[in-house]
């Protein structure tokens, strides 16, 4: 595919249960990103894989989320335990190289938390 | 945190009027993007303008960059309805690559 890829586009899930959200970035994208927005908000930085380096988790709100990067290519944000306040429009972006400007964005996973 | 805020929040216009969106931030930047969001779709980058820029155009797009006042502008000329979305700013600062997003401005082109 030509864009970035995210799965699933919606997410229901019972509080207190495991989520797993996938993001497959454009092909020889070296810069990865995954933001959060909640309802009417702005994007609110998660966590950014840049090549081989160490990811910067600055962002992660908890330590019930964790992401990893597979290969340089598709990464997967986990989600331990939800909580309500959990529910958000996860949101990854990929750039050919960081600090080259332009991201570039999925659709985004909508998750809801009960 | 967020460094970049626009302004307005919302704004509501007629087809063919101008649409004038303003973001200000508070440290030094090295670049400045704006981008689009339609309602329940991701973001499409329109235009980014470095630090020693001071205008920027593309098609019937408008972005300043004052550095000194912190702050840019993003004018959308001849509005159409399909405009209709939400408009983000993004900064990224010093060493970081990473982008920090407003909260948006909400514009509504009536046709």
């Amino acid at each position: 595919g030509a864009g970035v890829s995210q799965s699933p586009s919606n997410k229901v899930t019972e509080k207190g249960k495991d989520v797993e959200l996938r993001c497959d970035p454009i092909s020889g994208h070296t810069a990865l990103y995954w933001y959060r927005q909640s309802l009417g908000q702005g994007l609110e930085f998660l966590i950014y894989f840049q090549g081989n380096s160490a990811p910067d988790k600055s962002g992660l709100p908890s330590d019930r989320f964790s992401a990893e990067r597979t290969g340089g290519s598709v990464s997967t944000l986990t989600i331990q335990r939800t909580q309500q306040e959990d529910s958000a429009v996860y949101l990854c972006a990929s750039s050919r190289l960081a600090g080259s400007g332009e991201l570039f964005f999925g659709e985004g996973s909508r998750l809801t938390v009960l | 945190s967020q460094q970049g805020e626009e302004d307005p929040q919302a704004l509501s216009i007629q087809e063919g009027e101008n649409a004038t969106m303003n973001c200000s931030y508070k440290t030094s930047i090295n670049n400045l993007q704006w981008y689009r969001q339609n309602s329940g779709r991701g973001l499409v980058h329109l235009i980014l303008i470095r630090s020693n820029e001071r205008e920027k155009h593309s098609g019937r797009l408008r972005v300043t960059l004052d550095t000194s006042k912190k702050s840019s502008s993003l004018l959308i000329t001849a509005s159409r309805a399909a405009d209709t979305a939400s408009y983000f700013c993004a900064t990224d600062s010093g060493g970081s690559y990473i982008p920090t997003f407003g909260r948006g401005t909400s514009l509504i082109v009536h046709p």
